[in-house]
């Protein structure tokens, strides 16, 4: 089955760091580019960061830069997220999605999406 | 960034008629990269349109999506109470890539 299956959410402090993964089946995982994307429970969607397929390109939103570092691991079919400096207003669900037909970070769509893993920043 | 207005914010309509959905952009300059998804409750968005007019895999042909420059439309047809769900619509021509805030749409 094509999947994306997010992991590594939870509670944590102000200040706080947290990794997310994405594990990625039924398809060939390094053939896509892959990005974050977050909403906050009854609102709107952000887009978080992007990478390419092979890791050497990425992009992150303005707000984020510095805080966020998007990676992935082509050999474990895996994307990850590391939020260091988490504040209140990072409190979201966090979607791992897949470029469409694109092995690039930018320019496309996202076509396959996980169901999401809750971060919640709170002291 | 990019701005995205859509409206309206909440549509109310009954099975078999015709919803159609705005998106603004505050500027031009990403070409027609814009694409449509479709939410329902405690699920992840789903992909419908890309480059404004292209359905993705598996979309019915009652939804079309149109639009040049910094007007864009979700058009479906043929509305099915499993239509009802927020939409969505998203620019990825210029990075940040940015997306509306929503349209609800109710199937009475």
């Amino acid at each position: 089955e094509v999947q994306l299956v997010e992991s590594g959410g939870g509670v944590v402090r102000p200040g706080g760091s947290l990794r997310l993964s994405c594990a990625a089946s039924g398809f060939t995982f390094d053939d896509y580019g892959m990005t974050w994307v977050r909403q906050v429970p009854g609102k709107g969607l952000e887009w978080v960061s992007a990478i390419n397929w092979d890791g050497g390109e990425t992009g992150y939103a303005d707000s984020l830069k510095g805080r966020f570092t998007i990676s992935r691991d082509n050999a474990k079919k895996s994307l990850f997220l590391q939020m260091n400096s988490l504040r209140a207003e990072d409190t979201a669900l966090y979607y791992c999605a897949r470029l469409y037909h694109s092995s690039g970070w930018e320019l496309e769509a996202f076509d396959l999406w996980g169901q999401g893993t809750m971060v919640t920043v709170s002291s | 960034e990019i701005v995205l207005t859509q409206s309206p914010g909440t549509l109310s309509l009954s099975p078999g008629e015709r919803a159609t959905l705005s998106c603004r952009a505050s500027q031009s300059g990403f070409s027609k990269y814009i694409a449509w998804y479709q939410q329902k409750p405690g699920q992840a968005p789903r992909l419908l349109i890309y480059v404004a007019s292209n359905r993705a895999t598996g979309i019915p042909d009652r939804f079309s999506g149109s639009g040049s420059g910094t007007d864009f439309t979700l058009t479906i047809t043929r509305l099915e109470p499993e239509d009802s769900a927020v939409y969505y619509c998203q620019q990825y021509g210029t990075s940040p890539n940015t997306f509306g805030q929503g349209t609800k749409l109710e199937i009475k």
